[in-house]
């Protein structure tokens, strides 16, 4: 499974931007790139995803390098309740069409009033 | 909506025991999935399920059985508890064959206390 890295730990203040970093340089060209966050004590959610083009919905945006070895995951405008653990993820296909995420340590979020 | 649900949502076990955890969704997905998340680390596949009637092994299968009887249940056996299966675990569903996949959801996990 191709491996992303992520710093441990982020602080930012409320309301200003966050940029999570994500390396992944033995990155296949078919392995789509996914974002997922866990708040304290509940299951993983999803963020969002892309394959080479940079990609925005109503939670974050998430901006891809050219050679794809590299991504960005964008807040816009942290919250308190963005404070969480922010997984990147190179998601691999099982058989029959089943996604395996390949969960790293992650990056832990804290935001500061 | 309901989603993903899993219950118990604490469990303590005795060396030796056994017991399922459940899982049931309720959004009609066709793939089913079980991960573990041991202290400070990422999840790790166990199990997962591309319909009813089909189980496949995740990455830490040892330990673990599943079943998949119906579109909405999936649940985890552990059939001799051992401290090293000590750990929340998660149970996930989704829905297409889509070449991007859709995404995961989780359910609000179980944890699993082996002593």
């Amino acid at each position: 499974d191709a491996k992303t890295t992520q710093p441990n730990s982020m602080e930012s203040n409320e309301e200003e931007p966050v940029h999570l970093p994500c390396n992944h340089s033995t990155i296949s060209g078919t392995d789509y790139i996914h974002w997922y966050r866990q708040l304290p004590s509940q299951g993983p959610e999803y963020v969002i995803h892309g394959l080479t083009s940079n990609v925005n919905n109503r939670m974050a945006s998430l901006a891809i390098a050219e050679d794809r070895k590299s991504s960005t995951l964008i807040l816009h405008r942290a919250t308190l309740r963005d404070a969480a653990v922010y997984y990147c993820i190179l998601r691999a296909v099982l058989g029959q069409g089943a996604q395996k995420l390949v969960f790293g340590q992650g990056t832990r979020l804290t935001i500061n009033p | 909506n309901a989603g993903v649900t899993q219950t118990p949502k604490f469990r303590i076990l005795k060396i030796g025991q056994s017991m399922t955890l459940q899982c049931t969704q309720d959004m009609n997905h066709n793939y089913m999935y079980w991960y573990r998340q041991d202290p400070g680390m990422g999840l790790k596949l166990i199990y997962y399920s591309v319909g009813a009637g089909i189980t496949d092994k995740g990455e830490v299968p040892n330990g673990y059985n599943v079943s998949r009887s119906t579109t909405e249940d999936f649940p985890l056996r552990l059939e001799l508890a051992a401290p090293s299966q000590t750990s929340v675990y998660f149970c996930a569903s989704s829905y297409s064959i889509s070449g991007d996949g859709s995404p995961l959801h989780f359910g609000n996990g179980t944890r699993l206390t082996v002593t």
